[in-house]
């Protein structure tokens, strides 16, 4: 079953706007989300990541959002630059990192 | 310093076929890990090491699939009697723990089964 679901596969933004890209998970025991960024040709790069006890964090352009409640997580890109064109990965995990489930992918392209 | 490296980079193979993935981890990690990503698929977890302890196999999809890890270091993971359903790109990731959440990764092999 698909635990972590990214329910946009594409998303395109112009340089210089936000970039907001989403995530959605069914399994309330997950207690650590984290983003990873995939160029291709490459393995998947660790990005930001958040703990269940916190809301929000931020990491210089980048701020990952989690709303328990609603079992959603987003990241917000400001401003989106065109080096930020990957595909980003949601991953969730809980008790350990064993049990690391990830997202499908959405696939940013940010035009000059 | 090196990060994980995994050989090789593409291997064709012909149904039926049993082949080899390699993956080196960062030297020090304890953790390591095996997903694969099908087309248009997201990552799916295979196995994890960590330490001397027997690993979470609980990934693997059938038993054609087996890895091993040696002197806690290199991994290999092989596939017998390789079908067309397991073309994917394997990926390798370590970390310095099993407790440790970011996880490195290789850059994948790519594997076609024709």
């Amino acid at each position: 079953d698909q635990q972590v679901k990214q329910n946009s596969p594409s998303l395109s933004v112009q340089e210089g706007r936000i970039s907001i890209l989403n995530c959605d998970y069914t399994n309330s025991m997950f207690d650590y989300f984290l983003w990873y960024k995939k160029y291709p040709a490459e393995g998947p790069t660790f990005l930001i990541s958040i703990s269940s006890i916190k809301d929000k964090n931020e990491d210089g352009r980048f701020t990952v959002f989690l709303n328990k409640s609603a079992k959603h997580l987003s990241l917000h890109i400001v401003p989106s630059q065109p080096g930020d064109s990957a595909v980003y990965f949601c991953a969730a995990s809980f008790n350990n990192n064993n049990d690391m489930r990830f997202g499908a992918g959405t696939r940013l392209t940010v035009k000059p | 310093g090196a990060g994980v490296s995994q050989s090789p980079s593409n291997k064709v193979t012909e149904k039926g076929k049993d082949v080899e993935l390699r993956c080196d981890p960062i030297s020090g990690h304890t953790a390591l890990y095996w997903y694969r990503q099908s087309l248009g698929q997201g990552l799916e977890f295979l196995i994890y090491f960590q330490g001397n302890s027997a690993p979470d196999k609980s990934g693997l999809p059938s038993d054609r699939f087996s890895a091993e890890r040696t002197g806690g270091s290199v991994s290999t993971l092989t596939i017998q009697r390789t079908q067309q359903e397991d073309s994917a790109v394997y990926l390798c990731a370590s970390s310095v723990s099993g407790g440790e959440y970011t996880q490195y990764f290789g850059p994948g092999t790519r594997l076609t089964v024709l």
